[in-house]
């Protein structure tokens, strides 16, 4: 299996710019979760889906933020407008359903917002 | 409401030397506790984890961790450090109450000195 693959691994933009992170999970899991990692704030939840139905999004910085699963194999993360505070490194993360279940996390995107 | 603690945000031993990093969790409810590890510029990949069967479990690379209920604690340790142990180790707990939902702790670094 290819693993969580996630794309763009690095995106440079400018402040005000939509800027869209893509995630396929591995083939077969039901959950799947958006992560993002700042040195001051460490690891943070911002949504999670179960069977593609968001579960938990109280992690979502503010409305400037909406992710999406449209199909089992596809989920995006979208922040417009962006803002330098963005700047962090966003994790993909899938599981088979259960609290007792590894989650496997993509390589990750780094957000620079300028 | 569940809650890890990380004591120590780096921790410097020789190669050779005992590695012990500490875990403590609070959860109302039997946790599932994990070790994650995470390299530089990667994901977090699963050391080990405890799913209430065997307190002691073993894990890749040689880490280990036990399970001690009483102390509310899962360290993670391995007997003899390698440089190629040198990452971030983040502790995490979840439970049949939080529908897979992964709750971190703030992660600490180790770091293998010659």
């Amino acid at each position: 299996d290819a693993g969580v693959i996630q794309s763009p691994r690095h995106e440079v933009t400018e402040m005000g710019q939509e800027v869209t992170l893509r995630c396929k999970p591995i083939s077969g899991h039901n959950s799947l979760f958006w992560y993002r990692q700042t040195m001051m704030r460490g690891l943070e939840l911002l949504i999670y889906f179960n069977n593609n139905v968001p579960i938990d999004d109280s992690g979502m910085p503010e409305d400037r933020f909406s992710a999406k699963m449209p199909n089992a194999s596809f989920s995006t993360l979208k922040i417009q407008p962006s803002e330098p505070r963005d700047s962090a490194v966003y994790f993909c993360a899938s599981s088979l359903p259960g609290p007792q279940e590894t989650q496997y996390f993509g390589p990750g995107t780094r957000l620079l917002v300028l | 409401a569940q809650s890890v603690t990380q004591l120590g945000s780096h921790v410097s031993v020789s190669e050779g030397a005992l590695v012990l990093l500490r875990c403590n969790y609070s959860s109302s409810v039997p946790p599932y506790l994990f070790w994650y590890v995470q390299y530089p510029n990667q994901g977090l990949q699963l050391l080990l984890k405890y799913t209430s069967a065997a307190t002691l479990v073993k894990g890749i690379n040689g880490f280990e961790a036990e399970f001690k209920k009483s102390e509310t604690s899962f360290h993670l340790t391995k007997p003899s450090a390698h440089m190629s142990d040198a990452a971030e180790y983040f502790c995490a707990v979840s439970s049949s109450s939080n529908t897979g939902k992964l709750i971190f702790g703030q992660g600490t670094t180790l770091q293998v000195k010659p």
